[in-house]
């Protein structure tokens, strides 16, 4: 059974930088597409950047160029999101999926990361 | 970027009746090499992560109901509920992996008459 487990809530002042991870289990990050998508209050999903199988490398949103990183530890099968320079725009949950390369679709979902953003 | 519009934003629908969501792409996501269209449906209810239902825009994903069904090619698709259960209360979103950044829809909500 597939599981990715992220880690727990935050809460940031402006200008901080928050880091989500994303704990795969019963698969390894290797054999995953991974990407990240957010749901601000109120608002629809949103895909912040993943793994281009096309391209080989890991592309961003235009929205978060330059304030994103995503990365990966293979030893131990985790996923890392880092978002700096925060705002109170930024406040969602954040989720790490993933899914087979051949459907690019996200056949798996973290648990849901809430990230806060408030002075 | 390849912009993704849902119809209706809303919808209430009876149990036991039809319900059809729809989804338009700006640009093609069938993939000649391998005749697929690069299209999910996911369904998301409060406190949980989305749930993937449908792939390349008609395959069902494991465990999915077959009441649930995906639709469509090229630039036009729907996912049908054919006999709406209490359970498909949800926000339902299309998604588009044809190239990145891999856009969604901005949601329908469907509700229960």
């Amino acid at each position: 059974q597939v599981q990715l487990i992220q880690s727990g809530s935050e809460v940031k002042k402006p200008g901080a930088s928050v880091k989500v991870s994303c704990k795969v289990s019963g698969y390894t990050l290797t054999e995953l597409s991974m990407h990240w998508v957010r749901q601000a209050p109120g608002k629809g999903l949103e895909w912040m950047g993943g793994y281009d199988p096309e391209d080989g490398v890991t592309v961003f949103s235009q929205e978060f160029q330059g304030r994103v990183t995503m990365t990966e530890d293979t030893s131990t099968d985790t996923a890392y999101m880092e978002l700096t320079s925060l705002r109170s725009e930024d406040t969602a949950v954040y989720y790490c999926a993933g899914g087979p390369y051949h459907t690019l679709a996200f056949d798996f979902w973290g648990q849901g990361t809430l990230v806060t953003v408030s002075s | 970027d390849i912009v993704m519009t849902q119809s209706p934003d809303s919808l209430a629908v009876s149990l036991g009746e039809r319900a059809t969501i729809n989804c338009k792409s700006s640009q093609s996501l069938l993939y000649r090499s391998n005749n697929k269209n690069y299209l999910a449906w996911y369904q998301h209810k409060p406190g949980q992560p989305p749930k993937l239902l449908i792939y390349w825009a008609s395959t069902r994903e494991s465990g999915v109901p077959d009441r649930i069904s995906g639709s469509g090619s090229g630039t036009d698709y729907t996912l049908t509920i054919s006999s709406l259960q209490a359970e498909d209360v949800a926000v339902y979103y299309c998604q588009q992996s044809y190239s990145t950044p891999y856009t969604f829809g901005q949601g329908t909500k469907l509700e229960i008459k």
